[in-house]
């Protein structure tokens, strides 16, 4: 079965840097778009980044455009996004997520947390 | 504000039809599939729609329509474990960037 699992949040001071991982299982990932999306304490969901199946089409929010990265190894079935810069307002609950139609997704991991904060 | 507007919150009693609602422009919701996302006490979003597709395991009480710029998640038969947040989302063209709505939260009355 679809399988998505976050790692690498944590606590991290502003300014500081993370690389959360998002490792796939149960499908041919290359094959896919993936997302990174964010939910900060008690707010709704927002759009973090994006990545074509192969790696040739990247976007960001405007809100972490020139501080986050998003890569993808096809051959290691995964998925990162490398944060730098971090600001208190990035603390948030990170998911990734798989879309098959580009614009819409359908499983989603459990999340990672990242708490930005001195 | 978010860039797809979804009603706040919606009420109903347990077996009524509940329609949620989602409201764009030609540039995101008339252009692209939209998709329907259930949280449950903030726990991890798990997609019950996405355009009129419904996913395995999903109770097919859920339904999805589209009509010109609006998308709306249809609930017939309203369960108390329906109880959620419900969030809508899809790609905008113009600003190159996929926009969520506000969501809207669900009671089971």
């Amino acid at each position: 079965q679809v399988q998505l699992v976050e790692s690498g949040g944590g606590l991290v001071k502003p300014g500081g840097s993370l690389r959360l991982s998002c490792a796939a299982s149960g499908f041919t990932f290359s094959d896919y778009s993936m997302y990174w999306v964010r939910q900060a304490p008690g707010k709704g969901l927002e759009w973090v980044s994006y990545s074509s199946h192969d790696t040739t089409t990247k976007y960001y929010a405007d809100s972490v455009k020139g501080r986050f990265t998003i890569s993808r190894d096809n051959a290691k079935n995964s998925l990162y996004l490398q944060m730098n810069s971090l600001r208190v307002e990035d603390t948030a609950v990170y998911y990734c997520t798989r879309a098959p139609y580009g614009t819409a997704f359908d499983y989603w991991g459990q999340g990672t947390l990242v708490t930005v904060s001195s | 504000q978010s860039a797809l507007t979804q009603e706040a919150s919606v009420s109903g009693t347990v077996g009524q039809k509940v329609t949620l609602s989602c409201s764009g422009n030609d540039n995101n919701v008339g252009s692209f599939v939209v998709g329907w996302y259930q949280q449950i006490s903030h726990g991890a979003p798990k997609t019950v729609m996405f355009g009129d597709s419904l996913p395995s395991g999903i109770p097919d009480r859920f339904s999805g329509s589209r009509s010109g710029t609006t998308a709306s998640l249809t609930i017939s038969g309203l369960q108390p474990e329906d109880e959620a947040d419900y969030y809508c989302s899809t790609w905008d063209y113009s600003l190159h960037a996929q926009v969520f709505g506000g969501g809207t939260k669900l009671t089971v009355l």
